[in-house]
C-alpha cells in the first residue's frame, strides 16, 4: 500500500489545455514536494509546500497543500510539450523517510 | 550549478553477474541516498548515509546488495549476483543537512540497468 496515492496515473492532453494532478494520503506531513521527472533522468525538484492551505506558483504552476497537511494537487496551465513528464509527489511524515508516490505520467501533445 | 553525479548512465549485464554503480553528490552535502525506481513507480529508498555511515538500509537486500561511502563523499552500490528482478533505475541524491528525513534532496541522472 502506497503511503501517498496518486492520480490519475497517466494523463494525456493536447497543448495549451489546463490538467490537474492530485496527492492524497491518510497520514499528516509536515511538508510535501513535488518533482518532475523526464524519462532517463532523475527528478528534479520543483517546489516544497510546507503550510496547510499553502498555495505556491511556478509559473504555470501552482501547487496546493491541503488544510490538513495530508494532500496536495498540482495544477497546470495551458500545458506545453516541456511539461511532459512524470510528475512526483513525496513527502516524510513524522520526519521519517521521504516516501513517493508512484507518480502520475503527463503527456502534452502538440 | 553543482550536481549529482552518477555513473554509467546505462549498464547491461547477464544475470548472476556483478555490478557496481558509483554517485559523487553535490560538494559539502553530509547525506547521501541510493534508491531504486522501478518502471511505472516512484523511488524507493534503499539505503541511506550520514557521511560515511549508513543510517538506514531497512530496504536493502543484504544477501546480493552493498553499499559503501568510505570517506564521507562519494559512494558505491553494488549488485552481485544481478538478477532480472534487478533491472531498475537506480538514482543517487543527497541533501545538505545531517538530520531529519524531510532535507530537499537534488538527485543525479540515474543508471538505468538491465539484466539479460
Amino acid at each position: 500500500t502506497q503511503l501517498l496515492e496518486q492520480s490519475p496515473q497517466f494523463l494525456s492532453i493536447q497543448e495549451g489545455e489546463n490538467l490537474t494532478v492530485y496527492c492524497n494520503s491518510s497520514s499528516v506531513f509536515s511538508s510535501l514536494q513535488w518533482y518532475r521527472q523526464e524519462p532517463g533522468e532523475g527528478p528534479v525538484l520543483l517546489v516544497t509546500v510546507v503550510t496547510g492551505g499553502e498555495v505556491k506558483k511556478l509559473k504555470r504552476l501552482t501547487f496546493q497543500f491541503g488544510d490538513a497537511r495530508k494532500d496536495s494537487s498540482l495544477h497546470i496551465t495551458a500545458a506545453q510539450p516541456g511539461d511532459t513528464g512524470l510528475y512526483l509527489c513525496a513527502g516524510a511524515p513524522n520526519d521519517y523517510k521521504l516516501s513517493f508516490g508512484a507518480g502520475t505520467t503527463v503527456t502534452v501533445r502538440a | 550549478e553543482a550536481e549529482v553525479a552518477q555513473s554509467p548512465r546505462y549498464k547491461i549485464t547477464e544475470k548472476s553477474q556483478a555490478v557496481a554503480f558509483w554517485c559523487d553528490p553535490i560538494s559539502g552535502h553530509a547525506t547521501l541516498y541510493w534508491y531504486r525506481q522501478i518502471l511505472g513507480q516512484g523511488p524507493e529508498l534503499l539505503v541511506q548515509f550520514q557521511d560515511e555511515s549508513v543510517v538506514d538500509d531497512s530496504q536493502l537486500p543484504k544477501d546480493r546488495f552493498s553499499a559503501e561511502r568510505l570517506k564521507g563523499v562519494d559512494s558505491t552500490l553494488k549488485i552481485q549476483p544481478a538478477e532480472l528482478g534487478d533491472s531498475a533505475m537506480y538514482l543517487c541524491a543527497s541533501s545538505l543537512a545531517r538530520q531529519g528525513y524531510g532535507q530537499t534532496q537534488y538527485f543525479g541522472p540515474g543508471t538505468r540497468l538491465l539484466v539479460l
